[in-house]
């Protein structure tokens, strides 16, 4: 039973489309995120929600728009993808206190063409 | 703000070689530190973990001690193998922010 699953594992697109990853956790964890895997592996936070409530919303273009309709599940929506914007994008959860680690999903690998 | 570095690579080994990957940290207090790692084509895995200096954390013949006083958290291993082959990730985090990582270091291990 996968603890954090994210949908679609991969994603090829056009640029100018929309489209949209989904991610549940059923770790009971109160808080998930979104990280952006660029192609020299590099892991960058993107947002951040605490039961349903964003709490970290880094320097990202507002074509990405995250939702929590509950505390087990979060979306990532992307409008009018770019070529930049192909990366591996992954979802993890975490308890609230900073001494637990994450627990991340596979990945999605996003593909802009 | 806060931030990790650790070194860069890739790193290549033959099979029971001894393993090291350094880490060091940056923080205005103190943070929790971990060891991810992230086999090709997979999410990660957190491997180790330390919540407080002089801390020490092992898993899989993987080990990484908190040092307060170098603010360092280097991963190491006795004997790796040809399954250690992954990318690892230094990683910290502080109450109030997401945990931050380093950049990777892509170790390949040949039998």
């Amino acid at each position: 039973d996968t603890a954090v699953s994210q949908t679609p594992k991969y994603l090829v697109t056009q640029m100018g489309n929309d489209k949209s990853i989904k991610c549940e956790q059923n770790l009971g964890h109160d808080t998930m995120y979104w990280y952006k895997q660029d192609s020299k592996k590099f892991l960058k936070i993107m947002f951040s929600y605490n039961n349903k409530e964003l709490i970290i919303n880094e320097t990202v273009p507002n074509r990405f728009s995250p939702k929590s309709p509950d505390k087990a599940h979060l979306n990532l929506h992307i409008n009018s993808l770019e070529l930049g914007d192909s990366a591996v994008y992954f979802c993890a959860s975490s308890q609230e206190e900073e001494n637990y680690g994450y627990t991340f999903g596979s990945g999605t690998r996003l593909t802009v063409v | 703000g806060n931030s990790v570095t650790q070194m860069e690579g890739p790193v290549t080994l033959s099979e029971e070689a001894f393993l090291t990957i350094n880490c060091t940290y940056t923080a205005t207090g103190y943070p929790s530190l971990f060891w991810y790692v992230q086999y090709p084509g997979e999410g990660l895995q957190l491997l180790l973990k330390a919540t407080k200096a002089d801390d020490k954390g092992s898993n899989k013949g993987f080990e990484a001690t908190y040092r307060k006083e170098t603010t360092s958290f280097h991963l190491e291993k006795g004997s790796v193998q040809v399954s250690d082959s992954a990318v690892y990730f230094c990683a910290s985090n502080q109450a109030g922010t997401a945990l931050i990582f380093g950049k990777g270091t892509t170790l390949s291990v040949s039998s």
